[in-house]
């Protein structure tokens, strides 16, 4: 089945460091990709998506580029604030339906 | 934009209770939600998805029978944990795909519920 491998967290790093956080997938079809991103105590909230190979999410200096070759979607992020500190989940879905499958999540923890 | 709320945000029952956890759409209409099941620490499992006016879903080694999940309309789904157990404790999510907009831009989640079970 389809499945999200994310690089382990906890990933900690000073205020404006470039930030990478690691997605591979498996699919049998040709899914759309997402970021989703979780702040303490609150629910997930969509950072970027791509659905086609090639395609380039953005949002909030963050990017990532749907690698079909590599089955890879990984996020980064130039300079990262301390407002970034969350978990970060990579996903998959299939089109037709719109269920997700999530990668484990990468905590980030940013420093002043 | 649009906004999926639920509720409670918090809630603590005993074991053996029943608790109900209701998802809404506030400004769209969702024909298809899911429920989707947080341990700490860990990624979401997805427990089912549920369709407006037919039974839900269930993915494998969910119970249907302890989960019990309605969409009785266009807004609104509900989860009900039935004789809860400590290991129901949980951060409980769902999420509401729009039926009016083209997919990538239609799953919005909620802000999560947290069940405690004593």
């Amino acid at each position: 089945g389809d499945s999200v491998t994310q690089m382990e967290g906890p990933v900690t790093l000073s205020e404006e460091a470039f930030l990478t956080i690691n997605c591979t997938y498996t699919a049998t079809g040709y899914p759309s990709l997402f970021w989703y991103v979780q702040y303490p105590g609150e629910g997930l909230q969509l950072l970027l998506k791509a659905t086609k190979a090639d395609d380039k999410g953005s949002n909030k200096g963050f990017e990532a580029t749907y690698r079909k070759e590599t089955t890879s979607f990984h996020l980064e992020k130039g300079s990262v604030q301390v407002s970034d500190s969350a978990v970060y989940f990579c996903a998959l879905s299939d089109l037709s339906w719109g269920k997700l499958q999530f990668g484990a999540g990468t905590q980030v923890v940013v420093t002043p | 934009g649009a906004v999926v709320s639920q509720h409670p945000s918090r809630v603590i029952c005993k074991s053996g209770t029943s608790v109900k956890i209701e998802c809404r759409s506030l400004d769209f209409q969702a024909t298809t939600m899911f429920w989707y099941r947080q341990f700490p620490k860990k990624s979401l499992m997805l427990m089912a998805t549920s369709n407006e006016g037919s039974k839900a879903t269930y993915e494998q080694g969910v119970e249907k029978d302890k989960f019990l999940i309605n969409h009785a309309s266009l807004t609104l789904s509900t989860l009900t944990v039935t004789s809860a157990h400590p290991e129901d404790s949980s951060f409980y999510i769902c999420s509401a795909r729009d039926r009016n907009r083209a997919f990538g831009n239609t799953i919005y989640f909620g802000e999560g519920s947290w069940l405690t079970v004593v």
